[in-house]
């Protein structure tokens, strides 16, 4: 069972580069979410798609891109790293119905440092 | 305002014995869901046990069980016979709807980090 694959699993940047995470997820899930977690912290949620060509921003969006094609792949861009994007880095993915168990499964996560 | 408080930053608790990890959360939804999520050292966020909002018993699942106390806004964790694997960081989240598209989002605490002594 893969779930959700998030790749690469790490990655150094050098500051002003660009990159794209990749998540794909085989659950057929409508919702899917970025997530990052910076060191000693909960999760913050960056951007949201609920569903193929919808895409939305979330708490803290600044710096990042997505999109969303299919219903498998979610992947997110950054455009012009900055020292301020080195976090680890979340993908999930959920079925989203409001009034049932709607948790979310997690990607393994992606750990990016920018230098 | 911090919608999700996780108190302890750290826990110790004996091998086999029980702990309690506290999660106290603020909304004015009526209808919202809380979670507790596992992350080990390796880093995966592995999905503990749900409470609904109107769910009238407690979630139990195997040795986790959440004491839900809606008037006290406040979710919090219970392991049970607790194993050296258990050693973690817990994060507890909400449920909250997201402007537009009937979407919603897992809002984070900051974490406990819980470490069992054999």
């Amino acid at each position: 069972n893969a779930g959700v694959t998030q790749t690469p699993k790490f990655r150094i940047l050098k500051i002003g580069q660009s990159m794209t995470l990749q998540c794909t997820q085989d659950m057929n899930h409508n919702y899917m979410y970025w997530y990052r977690q910076d060191p000693g912290m909960g999760l913050k949620l960056i951007y949201y798609s609920v569903g193929a060509g919808i895409t939305d921003k979330g708490e803290v969006p600044n710096g990042y891109n997505v999109s969303r094609s299919t219903t498998e792949d979610f992947p997110l861009r950054l455009e012009l790293a900055a020292p301020s994007q080195t976090s680890v880095y979340f993908c999930a993915s959920s079925r989203g119905r409001a009034g049932v168990n709607t948790e979310a499964f997690f990607g393994q996560g992606t750990r990016l440092t920018v230098v | 305002a911090q919608k999700i408080t996780q108190t302890q930053p750290g826990m110790f608790v004996q091998e086999k014995e029980a702990v309690t990890l506290d999660c106290t959360y603020d909304t004015s939804d009526q209808s919202y869901g809380l979670f507790w999520y596992k992350q080990p050292s390796s880093g995966e966020m592995i999905f503990l046990i749900y409470q609904g909002s109107y769910d009238e018993q407690n979630a139990t699942e195997g040795r986790y069980s959440l004491n839900f106390q809606k008037a006290r806004k406040s979710a919090n964790l219970v392991i049970s016979a607790s194993q050296l694997g258990d050693s973690a960081m817990y994060f507890c989240a909400m449920r909250e709807a997201l402007s537009g598209a009937g979407s919603y989002q897992l809002t984070f605490g900051k974490g406990t980090k819980l470490s069992v002594i054999p």
